[in-house]
């Protein structure tokens, strides 16, 4: 699975959107982008996850360059509790592994 | 969104003495789940991955014969760190996927270890 890099750390006020980044120049045609974060002492949370599309859910949108070899996660209205490491992780069809990388670690700040 | 329930949360135990951790799948079934380990400050590494009913697949480095997986039935994964060590203490975390498109991961809120 292609590899990923990502800022070690990012803060965010409290209310403003925050902008977390993922360069995966290495991605193949077949390869998702998801996007989980993990809170202190818990197990990740799935955010949200694209192909080639631009994607939104409840929590979060996911910002999929053309070329595919980076993407963007938006959190619209960054709160305290969406302080956390975000993970970004790319890869192929059913069945394989997910590889963590040293994801961001984001602050939301009052 | 789907649950995966991992017990224990946390447990201690001497050195010498095996610990098991279990993972469920409690409202899909998953014929596959993996199992990670994380150490304070690092990231989550991938130790091995289930699979229900065969012998499961273990990463570079991990001994299989120190972290005994089984996976007996469709919702049910168990680790057993046997004859742990200071050395084993961690957070494990076991995780498993709903097939789809782009199939999902979900994660179990993970197994505090201390071996003292």
């Amino acid at each position: 699975d292609a590899k990923t890099t990502q800022p070690p750390s990012m803060d965010c006020a409290e209310g403003r959107a925050a902008n977390l980044p993922c360069n995966h120049s290495t991605i193949s045609g077949n390869e998702y982008v998801y996007w989980y974060r993990q809170i202190h002492s818990q197990g990740p949370q799935y955010i949200i996850h694209g192909l080639k599309n631009n994607e939104t859910n409840e929590m979060a949108s996911l910002i999929i360059t053309e070329d595919r070899k980076s993407s963007t996660l938006i959190l619209p209205h960054a709160t305290l509790r969406d302080t956390a490491v975000y993970y970004c992780i790319v890869r192929a069809n059913t069945g394989n592994q997910f590889y963590f990388g040293t994801g961001t670690s984001l602050t939301v700040i009052p | 969104g789907a649950v995966v329930s991992q017990h224990p949360s946390r447990v201690i135990c001497k050195s010498g003495t095996s610990v098991k951790i279990e993972c469920r799948s409690l409202d899909f079934q998953a014929t596959t789940m993996f199992w990670y380990r994380q150490f304070p400050k690092q990231s989550l590494m991938l130790m091995a991955t289930s699979n229900e009913g065969s012998k499961a697949t273990y990463e570079q480095g991990v001994e299989k014969d120190k972290f005994l997986i089984n996976h007996a039935s469709l919702t049910l994964s168990t680790l057993t760190v046997t004859s742990a060590h200071p050395e084993d203490s961690s957070f494990y975390i076991c995780s498993a996927g709903i097939s789809g498109i782009g199939e999902k991961l979900f994660f179990g809120s993970g197994t505090q270890l201390s071996v003292l």
